[in-house]
């Protein structure tokens, strides 16, 4: 079955220790990135990923780190949690960038961080 | 500030209804345009999508309307079903290179 997988779906952690929610895709999709949603801002993009070891920015990328080491794999990583970023994660993945091309997503992580 | 907008935070239909969910984008450089949505505990699915130069595209029931120079695009569901409750998110993108989302509305279809 073509799925997006993230692990763990729940994490509850304290600040300051260092945390990764790993992503996995068996699609061969080239292009993978990381969404947090938020009540009321709907989902922000932390990072993506075009290609194997191309990583960029996406709105929202302070304090968070990514790799991409293989094409289907892209774990999210927070070097020194903090309260703030506590949310739902979704990693996310797509074959190529353009037209009738969407994106399909995991099932989600909900971190909390106190 | 936000790019896409969903100016609804929810929104009640009753069954069998047309449902019309609406979307603002303010950047002109956006060329393609996705609905998603979401139910509880999962993750965001793919619903349906336009390119900039069409007006319409519709699929089954739903029917995604863009209005470039208003910036505005629409999602009806006609009719609407009690699965259709979820939220809807919005989505547009520049060739891909960055999806950017609006906060959702929140469907309710009451039986």
């Amino acid at each position: 079955e073509a799925q997006v997988t993230q692990n763990p779906r729940y994490l509850i952690t304290v600040t300051g220790k260092k945390l990764t929610v790993t992503c996995s895709q068996n699609m061969n999709h080239e292009y993978m990135s990381w969404y947090r949603q938020d009540p009321g801002l709907g989902l922000r993009q932390i990072y993506y990923s075009m290609n194997v070891e191309v990583t960029d920015k996406g709105d929202v990328p302070e304090g968070y780190k990514v790799s991409r080491k293989e094409k289907r794999n892209f774990p999210l990583i927070l070097e020194s949690p903090s309260p703030n970023q506590t949310s739902l994660y979704f990693c996310a993945s797509t074959f190529s960038t353009g037209p009738n091309s969407p994106l399909h997503f995991g099932n989600g992580t909900r971190l909390t961080v106190t | 500030d936000q790019q896409v907008k969903q100016n609804s935070p929810s929104l009640s239909v009753q069954e069998g209804r047309i449902s019309i969910l609406n979307c603002d984008y303010t950047n002109s450089m956006f060329d393609y345009f996705l609905w998603y949505k979401k139910y509880p505990a999962e993750g965001p699915t793919f619903l349906i999508s336009i390119s900039s130069i069409k007006d319409k595209n519709e699929d089954g029931r739903f029917t995604v309307f863009l209005n470039k120079s208003a910036k505005h695009l629409s999602l009806h569901i006609v009719p609407s079903q009690p699965g259709d409750s979820a939220v809807y998110f919005c989505a547009a993108t520049n060739y891909g290179q960055n999806f950017v989302f609006g906060p959702g509305t929140r469907l309710s279809v009451l039986p």
